[in-house]
């Protein structure tokens, strides 16, 4: 069955720190993959999207994220974390030919000031 | 602005009972999910709806039931049958039928048991 997996459940950092959190899926076909946030009190909400081309995707508020094939792999990067990154983070895979998502455990970052 | 509503924000249920959580979008989306999200977890797809009247059974389908008989609307029913059914509940909806696009989220319903 496809999983995706999280490295991390919980990283604090200072701001100005930079950031990646990794994400690892399970699945050796064709993929979407996607990174979504949920600010406190507030809904999910997409961050980037791959679905093909360059490997490296840039996304809202800095963020990008690098698909290796080879590893199954598709991190979060971010050079320097603002307190307003405090969030958690999904990541997400989908099979080009299905319909059903599968989501990573999720990983809370909190930013200090 | 266009959008998803679930509604409540929280519910409360009591043994032996069914509650249904609303979930209306206004984004003219084919597709539309359920989610549930339990600490540590991440995000477990219960069950989706590519077309009006027609749905599929996602990952943890057991316990729950949904109907799609508008294009906007997705409800879905926590049964009795349901034993663990304390969660919060996420519906989304995106374009396209084939899941290539990114989902729309709302604001998500938080059920207890009492």
């Amino acid at each position: 069955a496809q999983s995706v997996s999280q490295h991390n459940h919980h990283v604090i950092l200072s701001e100005a720190a930079s950031l990646e959190l990794g994400c690892n899926y399970s699945y050796g076909g064709t993929v979407n993959l996607f990174w979504y946030v949920q600010y406190p009190g507030q809904h999910l909400q997409l961050l980037l999207k791959y679905f093909s081309g360059d490997p490296l995707v840039k996304g809202i508020k800095g963020f990008e994220a690098e698909f290796i094939k080879s590893k199954f792999s598709f991190n979060l990067r971010k050079p320097s974390v603002q307190w307003s990154d405090t969030a958690e983070y999904f990541c997400a895979v989908n099979k080009v030919e299905g319909q059903n998502f599968v989501f990573g455990p999720g990983t809370r970052l909190s930013v200090l000031p | 602005d266009g959008g998803i509503t679930q509604s409540p924000k929280y519910l409360f249920r009591k043994e032996g009972q069914n509650v249904t959580l609303s979930c209306e979008q206004n984004l003219n989306h084919d597709a539309m999910y359920w989610y549930r999200q339990d600490p540590g977890q991440g995000l477990r797809l219960i069950y989706y709806s590519q077309i009006v009247n027609d749905f599929q059974k996602g990952d943890i389908a057991e316990g729950y039931s949904v109907s799609r008989e508008k294009k906007e609307s997705f409800p879905l029913t926590v049964t009795s049958a349901q034993k663990n059914p304390t969660a919060f509940y996420l519906c989304a909806s995106s374009t396209g039928r084939f899941g290539n696009q990114p989902q729309h989220f709302g604001d998500g319903t938080r059920l207890s048991i009492l």
